[in-house]
């Protein structure tokens, strides 16, 4: 039951901007856009969330469309210890789970 | 880390036969949720508790059940195994009053079923 559309996956070079979209065309006006990754054998780890506003934390930044129908999450210096599956997750205020989908594998390459 | 510890952190197990998972929350939090995950797809939400009682549960049958301990850990037992049932389980805390909060995971148990 994901409601978010991501591209399967993508590559990128070490050291440049990493930007991984994401849609969400049916996000209703209280759900949250969560971004978690999960790096191979490891657990998902949270990366950022937001409702309308442009968020920024000490891993990436989050830029989300004024309609909030799309969202785009920026590594701004992508290393090879960013190579994971980046997950988008639309959560309303009363959802007590994360709806996973496929997830963005991202490939970052020296 | 996050702090949440799962244990163990690999098992074979035999159709039919039973399981008991464990997970050891962060300090602090009381709620506990747990995911599967088969391999090359998303997490499944299983179920959630909160202080003792599960508050939320996804699609899957009652032979998945948990519990959850006065100090916040929490077991995930499945009977009756079935092939599909083998995965990577992951256990997940929160502090559970902001639903808008992160969720920590651990790292999982892969569990193989023969």
């Amino acid at each position: 039951d994901a409601k978010t559309t991501q591209p399967p996956s993508m590559d990128c070079a070490e050291g440049r901007a990493a930007n991984l979209p994401c849609n969400h065309s049916t996000i209703s006006g209280n759900e949250y856009v969560y971004w978690y990754r999960q790096i191979h054998s490891q657990g998902p780890q949270y990366i950022i969330h937001g409702l309308k506003n442009n968020e920024t934390n000490e891993m990436a930044s989050l830029i989300i469309t004024e309609d909030r129908k799309s969202s785009t999450l920026i590594l701004p210096h992508a290393t090879l210890r960013d190579t994971a599956v980046y997950y988008c997750i639309v959560r309303g205020p009363n959802d007590y789970k994360l709806s996973f989908g496929a997830g963005t594998t991202v490939t970052v390459r020296a | 880390e996050t702090g949440v510890t799962q244990s163990p952190t690999h098992l074979i197990k035999t159709r039919g036969q039973q399981v008991t998972l464990r997970c050891s929350s962060q300090s602090g939090h009381n709620t506990v949720s747990w995911y599967q995950q088969a391999l090359g797809q998303g997490p499944q939400f299983i179920f959630q508790y909160y202080r003792e009682e599960e508050n939320g549960r996804g699609n899957f049958p009652p032979r998945f059940s948990g519990l959850q301990f006065p100090n916040y850990s929490s077991e995930l037992n499945v009977n009756a195994l079935e092939l599909d049932d083998s995965a990577l389980y992951l256990c997940a805390s929160s502090t559970g009053t902001s639903r808008t909060g992160e969720l920590f995971f651990g790292e999982g148990s892969r569990l193989t079923v023969l």
